[in-house]
């Protein structure tokens, strides 16, 4: 299966800076790669799909990047809901597979 | 709205069963396929099972294979988790999820419920 590695482990920034959290798989997996947002107590949210698609009724300021390997999500300007757990995840190959998590802190 | 609500977990001794349910809402549910991803308390998500549209396509995750079985029913707008032999590590928060794309077994997850909790312990 498809191993999914995020980075950093944890993200410490202020609001209105600008967040940037890594996926990296083990093999590629094309364009095929979602973004999820998860805060405590809650579902995850689709944010990203198919790398660089943004979800229904996602802001703007979320945007992605990356095919093949490497990944990048993107947070523009963060605002204080945004602080939260963030998931990869792969649908290239069966079965599907997510990230162990990027937590975004406030600084 | 999309509504997709989870119910039949519990406390559970290992090697026992339980069968989890999904109650949909919102959108034409027959047109999509369908989820379960679970969350280990404190841990991150692992996809367990998906369900197309019309019950032709089946897939699970090698965790569960041969212990789970996926099925749907879309009279009822409802979506199944039949779990047998379960073990301590299948203590999860289970999520039923909806594919994004009407009749393509995606898997992406548009909707999520708020889970159910499966605790297996003795």
């Amino acid at each position: 299966e498809i191993v999914l590695t995020q980075s950093p482990a944890t993200l410490s920034l202020s609001p209105g800076e600008r967040a940037t959290l890594s996926c990296r798989a083990s093999q590629s997996v094309s364009s095929y790669l979602a973004w999820y947002q998860q805060k405590p107590g809650q579902a995850p949210r689709l944010l990203i799909y198919d790398a660089s698609n943004r979800a229904t009724g996602i802001p703007a300021r979320f945007s992605g990047s990356g095919s093949g390997t490497d990944f990048t999500l993107t947070i523009s300007s963060l605002e204080p809901e945004d602080f939260a757990v963030y998931y990869c995840q792969q649908r290239s190959n069966w079965p599907a597979t997510f990230g162990q998590g990027t937590k975004l802190e406030i600084k | 709205e999309v509504q997709l609500v989870e119910s039949g977990g519990g406390l559970v001794q290992p090697g026992r069963s339980l069968r989890l349910s999904c109650a949909a809402s919102g959108f034409t549910f027959d047109d999509y396929a369908m989820h379960w991803v679970r969350q280990a308390p404190g841990k991150g998500l692992e996809w367990v099972s998906g369900i197309s549209w019309n019950s032709g396509s089946i897939g699970y995750a090698d965790s569960v294979k041969g212990r789970f079985t996926i099925s749907r029913d879309n009279a009822k707008n409802s979506l199944y988790l039949q779990m047998n032999s379960l073990r301590a590590e299948d203590t999860a928060l289970y999520y039923c999820a909806k594919a994004p794309t009407p009749q393509q077994l995606v898997l992406y997850f548009d909707y999520w419920g708020q889970g159910t909790l499966v605790t297996v312990s003795s």
